[in-house]
């Protein structure tokens, strides 16, 4: 069966500092990988997702990045962090073939408050 | 482009009252799906239901139940006899072909349901 993983599962970092934030699925290939952030009290916004290896869409044009290095892992980073970016970190996959009846399997999320 | 909205911030309910989550969204594609997930307390979002646009039946299972009505672009979402463990944020998603292949998926705001005891 496929799992998802995500880490860290908390973070708490200063304004100014880099970030990573990881994410792996196993059990699967060449899934879609999505990032979305829930800040406080809001709905989920889509960051970024991926089709493939190197292949990213970026949905906002913010202080993050995304990058898949290897076919099930999938990572968010920033360089610098803001106050802004503190919220709640999702990544998602679903089948990469298939349509849009495909359902989105979750991560546990990672919680990041910026200081 | 699309759009879920989820006008209801925030609901309260006691126990056993029943409850209806509302979820009205926009697409000019005639091939379309719909979602609701739940996030518990925990944060992690758990898929409850898909609809695609073809199949307007009423779904039933167990205590939830889910009206799609394509003429009013709602997909909403009744909790009957609700119970302390249904507290939790609810979100209604609906999927779109994007570039690539792939698909989009967007959320709506989420409705925070509350059952008292």
């Amino acid at each position: 069966s496929q799992t998802i993983h995500q880490w860290p599962a908390t973070l708490v970092q200063p304004v100014g500092s880099p970030l990573s934030l990881e994410c792996t699925v196993e059990g699967t290939s060449n899934p879609n990988l999505y990032w979305y952030r829930q800040a406080a009290g809001r709905g989920l916004q889509l960051l970024f997702y991926s089709v493939g290896i190197g292949q990213i869409s970026s949905e906002v044009p913010q202080n993050l990045s995304a990058s898949r290095p290897q076919d099930r892992q999938f990572i968010l980073s920033s360089k610098k962090l803001l106050l802004s970016d503190s919220g709640f970190y999702l990544c998602a996959w679903r089948p990469g073939q298939g349509s849009g009846a495909n359902v989105l399997t979750f991560g546990a999320g990672s919680r990041l408050t910026v200081l | 482009a699309q759009k879920v909205t989820q006008a209801q911030t925030e609901i309260s309910v006691v126990e056993k009252e029943d409850v209806t989550l509302d979820c009205v969204y926009e697409t000019r594609d005639t091939t379309y799906y719909l979602f609701w997930y739940k996030q518990p307390p925990s944060g992690e979002l758990v898929f409850l239901i898909r609809r695609n646009s073809f199949d307007e039946q009423n779904e039933i299972s167990g205590r939830y139940s889910w009206n799609f009505q394509k003429s009013t672009s709602s997909f909403n979402f009744t909790i009957t006899a609700s119970q302390v463990v249904d507290s939790a944020v609810y979100f209604c998603a609906l999927s779109e072909a994007g570039p690539s292949g792939t698909y989009k998926y967007i959320f709506g705001t989420g409705t925070r349901l509350k059952v008292l005891a």
